[in-house]
């Protein structure tokens, strides 16, 4: 069965600079899709970034990175300039695609905390 | 477009009770997702819809029962609500190709 997890609890910065979400996962198929997910204390999940596994190329959303290593099965977020308004609970997450039996995981959660 | 949305927003049961907890979107997705998420926890899945007129079970699924009425609206129920199911319960829909979930805002439950 497909799994995700994401090491780190709790993970704080200061305002303006950099920090590295870890996820990881396990699965066996070659084509799925992986998500970053904010949510902040509204409960609202807001789509950050998403990567397709049959791209090699990282995705980026403005201060939003990832960096993608489909051997290793990792898929860490990095957020750059970072500001208050990124405190929340991070969420990486698993689909494995459209049609026939899906897979869709998430991980436990990061929450971030930005230090002014 | 509304998205993605849930009825009720906030639900207090007692032991025993039963509800249905509403999702309809409207954007033509294809799968359609209930998720619980406990305090201080991450999204577990229930259960799933990949396509109109199919239900697969998640993660998480005693205790619950779906059913996938049309393309727009994936309904969830509870028929004997226990205090374990106190959570937040939260919709999603996909569709296929874009790659992209909508999740709607939430059902807050309380089972007393």
């Amino acid at each position: 069965a497909q799994t995700v997890t994401q090491s780190q609890p709790e993970m704080s910065v200061q305002e303006a600079e950099t920090v590295t979400l870890s996820c990881t996962y396990d699965t066996s198929e070659s084509d799925y899709y992986l998500f970053w997910y904010k949510q902040p204390p509204s409960r609202q999940m807001i789509l950050v970034i998403r990567q397709e596994a049959y791209k090699q190329q990282n995705a980026t959303e403005n201060r939003f990175s990832v960096n993608f290593q489909k051997a290793a099965k990792s898929f860490s977020l990095k957020i750059s300039d970072s500001q208050l308004g990124d405190a929340a609970m991070y969420f990486c997450d698993y689909w494995s695609g459209g049609g026939g039996a899906q897979k869709l995981v998430f991980g436990q959660g990061t929450r971030l905390t930005i230090n002014p | 477009n509304a998205g993605v949305t849930q009825t009720p927003k906030f639900q207090v049961l007692k032991t025993g009770q039963s509800m249905t907890l509403q999702c309809a979107q409207d954007m033509n997705h294809n799968s359609m997702y209930w998720y619980r998420q406990d305090p201080g926890m991450g999204l577990r899945l229930i259960y799933y819809s990949a396509s109109e007129g199919t239900t697969d079970k998640g993660e998480v699924p005693n205790g619950y029962n779906v059913s996938r009425l049309n393309k727009r609206e994936f309904s969830l129920r509870l028929e004997s609500a226990a205090p374990s199911q106190t959570s937040v319960y939260f919709c999603a829909s996909i569709l296929w190709g874009a790659n992209e979930q909508f999740f709607g805002p939430g059902t807050r439950l309380t089972v007393l």
